[in-house]
């Protein structure tokens, strides 16, 4: 059964700071990942989507990063922003035939202080 | 733009209470889904549809069922309403594949079950 694991839960950095938030999963054969944002009280918002083929994806100031063979994403995030404090998950698909469905990470909330 | 539209967005009920949560995308995907998102659980998996016609259990599916009654809609009803149904539930789309496959998500319906 695939786990996904974001460590810490929470993270508080102030404005401007480069920082790194990660992603662990334990099947490592999967397809893609999927990183999303979400805001207090509302849905999740795609970020990025990195094929197994690919090893980053950026996206303005996001990058993502994907190693299948150690089991790891990580989201960098660049000049943090105090719009950027939301939480942030990651995903990865199980296969079963034609279908797929996600296995989601908890989620790292972060706060960027002005 | 729509993307994926749920609705009602917030809703109260009484114990043994029933209910449907409707659930339409217009972007042409297969496959939706129905997660519940509950604090220090992350996002569970209720029920999804591969395609067309097919719904499958996800990983939390007791005390829901569901319909997917075209390509555009799916709902999800709760027969008899109890306080462990209080949740924020989330319906989503995408077009699986092993190339694509990025899940986008309704706002959220917030229910609580008195």
């Amino acid at each position: 059964k695939q786990e996904v694991t974001q460590i810490p839960a929470a993270l508080s950095v102030p404005e401007g700071e480069n920082l790194v938030l990660n992603c662990s999963f334990t099947d490592s054969a999967i397809y893609n990942l999927q990183w999303f944002r979400q805001d207090p009280g509302k849905g999740l918002t795609s970020l990025l989507l990195i094929q197994s083929s690919q090893r980053e994806q950026t996206s303005g100031r996001l990058n993502a990063s994907l190693d299948k063979s150690s089991g790891r994403s990580t989201l960098y995030i660049a000049a943090s922003q105090p719009g950027d404090s939301a939480t942030y998950l990651c995903a990865v698909p199980t296969y079963t035939g034609a279908n797929s469905k996600l296995t989601f990470g908890k989620g790292i909330t972060l706060s960027v202080r002005p | 733009n729509a993307g994926v539209t749920q609705t009602p967005k917030f809703q109260v009920l009484k114990t043994g209470q029933s209910m449907t949560l409707q659930c339409a995308q217009d972007m042409n995907h297969n496959s939706m889904y129905w997660y519940r998102q509950d604090p220090g659980m992350g996002l569970r998996l209720i029920y999804y549809s591969a395609s067309e016609g097919t719904t499958d259990k996800g990983e939390v599916p007791n005390g829901y069922n569901v319909s997917r009654l075209n390509k555009r809609e799916f709902s999800l009803r709760l027969e008899s309403a109890a306080p462990s149904q209080t949740s924020v539930y989330f319906c989503a789309s995408s077009e699986p594949g092993k190339n694509t496959g990025e899940l986008f998500f309704g706002e959220g319906s917030r229910l609580t079950v008195l």
